[in-house]
């Protein structure tokens, strides 16, 4: 009964420098979603995916960033040319629900994202 | 105005006291709502789903007046392990789908 986890925990970058942030969800949850969550304030939606295919990635800041999750399974959220504004906790939560409307969403422990 | 609104807090409160928090939804389209726990450092986790009748589980107790779009919480005989962040959330399908999370109201339950 392994929940969400999340790779690496911890992450510093260099600015300018690409970085990959794995998500492995609950197995059979058929929703996946990434938030960006800044000290302080509740997670950002980012994107949200119906098995592989990403149904809104309307919360995704820029074209730096970009989410896949091929298998249906795990999903990768990269990051290029990382900025400073970058610097959050990133965090994936899956869901049993296929149309995610009403189910609870199982967060992973986040990666904390630290661009220098 | 953002999405989803709430109390700026932070609310201090003594053990054993009652305390409400209130979030407002600005998006008509709000289909499901929820509020979830945040401890320091640590992930969001559900509390519970709002439903238009009310729900109580236990010292908590929700509401939801989709007139008014707006939720409570309401937390009797608080305990110290009620100290964390408490966020409002709401998913709405409008196009695509997404969940919106509240900034987040703090709790501190002191001795």
């Amino acid at each position: 009964g392994a929940g969400v986890s999340q790779s690496p925990r911890y992450k510093v970058a260099k600015r300018g420098q690409d970085v990959a942030l794995r998500c492995d969800p609950i197995s059979g949850h058929v929703s996946l979603f990434w938030y960006q969550q800044a000290l302080g304030q509740g997670p950002e939606f980012l994107t949200y995916f119906q098995n592989e295919a990403q149904l809104d990635k309307s919360g995704l800041p820029s074209d730096r960033f970009f989410a896949e999750r091929p298998e249906g399974s795990v999903s990768t959220l990269k990051i290029q040319r990382t900025q400073q504004e970058d610097s959050a906790v990133y965090l994936c939560a899956s869901s049993l629900a296929i149309l995610a409307g009403s189910y609870e969403q199982y967060f992973g422990p986040g990666t904390r994202l630290t661009v220098t | 105005r953002k999405e989803v609104e709430q109390d700026p807090g932070p609310f201090n409160v003594p053990e054993g006291a009652t305390v409400a928090f209130n979030c407002t939804y600005s998006n008509s389209a709000s289909q499901s709502f929820f509020w979830y726990r945040q401890d320091c450092r640590k992930e969001p986790k559900l509390l519970m789903s709002v439903y238009s009748s009310g729900n109580e589980d236990g010292r908590f107790t929700a509401q939801l007046n989709r007139a008014s779009q707006y939720i409570s919480l309401l937390i009797r005989d608080s305990k110290l392990s009620d100290s964390a962040t408490y966020l409002c959330v709401v998913n709405m399908q409008t196009g695509g789908f997404k969940t919106i999370f509240g900034a987040g109201t703090r709790l501190f339950v002191k001795a």
